[in-house]
């Protein structure tokens, strides 16, 4: 079963909304989780790190005050895209190390996010 | 920083026969290298990996090998079987900061024909 939950699966919106997307581990704690962003029969593209109880590391690219990340506890990391665009549309999806940070990664079941 | 290359982009077997999947990696300091199963519109499913003190590692039908020399590391997979078609991915990584930031190749679509 998934180590690594998240939600919303799916989410519809209009332009300009603001959409937040919750990662939480599942019976460990994750100091550290990890927000990419795939497009249709593309790769994984690492959006950012999420760190507990410090300011997210953003890879090249990636707008920081577009894509804000709060990891406020052990189990929980939130994504919040902010006045989406279509152009954002996307699949989104999260991934914490389970059993410690040198241990392989779990990936969350993903959102599905379309702006209209 | 680091950079994965994966080939074939597209591959196509018959049931029974083997698939083997390649990647390279740019970073010499990369020490862990994972493989994930991707099947349509579901989220990426680790199915092997392997770190940088070991050549060679397998689990049942799944093998992955390791030339740090060479910085490459390929996926075999014997006896395909239709539930094998999906989109593989390699990663590389290496620990550092506290952490493995996985940098993904382009992908692998597998396709095994009954």
């Amino acid at each position: 079963g998934a180590v690594v939950s998240q939600h919303p699966s799916r989410v519809i919106c209009k332009s300009g909304t603001s959409v937040k997307i919750e990662c939480r581990s599942l019976d460990f704690q994750a100091t550290t989780m990890f927000w990419y962003r795939q497009f249709p029969k593309q790769s994984l593209m690492l959006m950012a790190t999420s760190n507990e109880g410090s300011k997210a590391t953003y890879e090249q690219g990636v707008e920081k005050d577009k894509f804000l990340i709060n990891h406020a506890s052990l189990t929980l990391s939130t994504l919040t895209v902010t006045s989406a665009h279509p152009e954002d549309s996307s699949f989104y999806i999260c991934s914490a190390p389970t059993g410690g940070s040198n241990q392989p990664q779990h990936f969350g079941d993903g959102t599905r996010l379309s702006i209209l | 920083g680091e950079n994965v290359e994966q080939h074939p982009s597209t591959l196509s077997v018959q049931e029974g026969d083997s698939a083997v999947i390649k990647c390279t990696y740019s970073d010499s300091a990369s020490n862990y290298f994972p493989w994930y199963k991707q099947e349509l519109g579901k989220r990426p499913q680790l199915i092997i990996d392997i770190r940088s003190n070991v050549g060679e590692k397998k689990d049942q039908r799944i093998a992955v090998t390791l030339n740090k020399t060479a910085k490459h590391f390929s996926l075999h997979i014997t006896e395909t079987q239709p539930e094998d078609s999906a989109v593989y991915f390699c990663a590389a990584s290496r620990f550092s900061g506290g952490y493995n930031k996985l940098i993904f190749g382009a992908g692998t679509r597998l396709a095994v024909h009954p």
